[in-house]
């Protein structure tokens, strides 16, 4: 089957922009949450939405937001781009919510450069 | 709050030497563990997790982890590491019955040199 599947890929933007990133998860998962992806920092927790609600959010500014959609695909909205929100945006979607115990299943994500 | 801790940010190996990753973790019930791995230019995959049960779990590619409740640790281990097992490394951790969000710590870099 299918994985979950991110777009686009590679995205240049510059500051002052604003952004929307796609993601489709695997058929029949529910699940869908963004991570943001820096050196150093690791994965950071932006958001979490089950069945078209955000059940959890990370502590990003009010600039980082998300949606889900009656198909489950969901998209990540990022207004008024900054210099530090260059990163890899990660998309992971499970069954059940927050993965459950049996983990995420995580897209290659969309590689944002903003200049 | 919950929190992931991987103290070792990079470490490098010979092929051949045994491996051992630390993860500890700090969260007030009961939890769900897991390990993803990240290949040069490619996704992360999950290595192995830990839900219930034997707290020796066996993953993919001769990869353990044990669970060690009283001291809060996952850590990772390989008898013999080899080239391809370069990659970064990534603990997690979320609450039993997916109350709440799945963590990561900051990440192992591994280099393994043949």
């Amino acid at each position: 089957k299918a994985g979950v599947t991110q777009t686009p890929r590679y995205l240049i933007k510059t500051r002052g922009q604003q952004v929307t990133l796609s993601c489709s998860p695997i058929s029949g998962h529910r699940s869908v949450s963004w991570y943001q992806q820096t050196p150093g920092q690791g994965l950071q927790f932006l958001f979490e939405y089950f069945s078209e609600t955000q059940r959890n959010k990370g502590n990003f500014p009010g600039r980082f937001s998300g949606r889900q959609f009656s198909n489950s695909r969901s998209e990540m909205n990022v207004s008024t781009l900054e210099l530090g929100d260059s990163a890899l945006y990660l998309c992971a979607s499970s069954s059940d919510p927050a993965g459950g115990g049996y983990g995420y299943t995580f897209g290659s994500g969309t590689r944002l450069t903003v200049v | 709050a919950q929190s992931v801790s991987q103290h070792n940010h990079h470490v490098i190996l010979s092929e051949a030497a045994s491996l051992e990753l630390g993860c500890n973790y700090s969260y007030g019930g009961t939890v769900n563990l897991f390990w993803y791995v990240q290949y040069p230019g490619q996704h992360l995959q999950l290595l192995l997790k830990y839900f219930s049960g034997d707290p020796l779990v066996k993953g993919i590619k001769g990869f353990e982890a044990e669970f060690i409740k009283s001291k809060f640790s996952f850590n990772l281990r390989k008898p013999s590491v080899q080239w391809s097992d370069t990659a970064e490394y990534f603990c997690a951790v979320n609450g039993r019955g997916g109350s709440d969000k799945l963590i990561f710590g900051t990440g192992t870099r591994l280099q393994v040199f043949p």
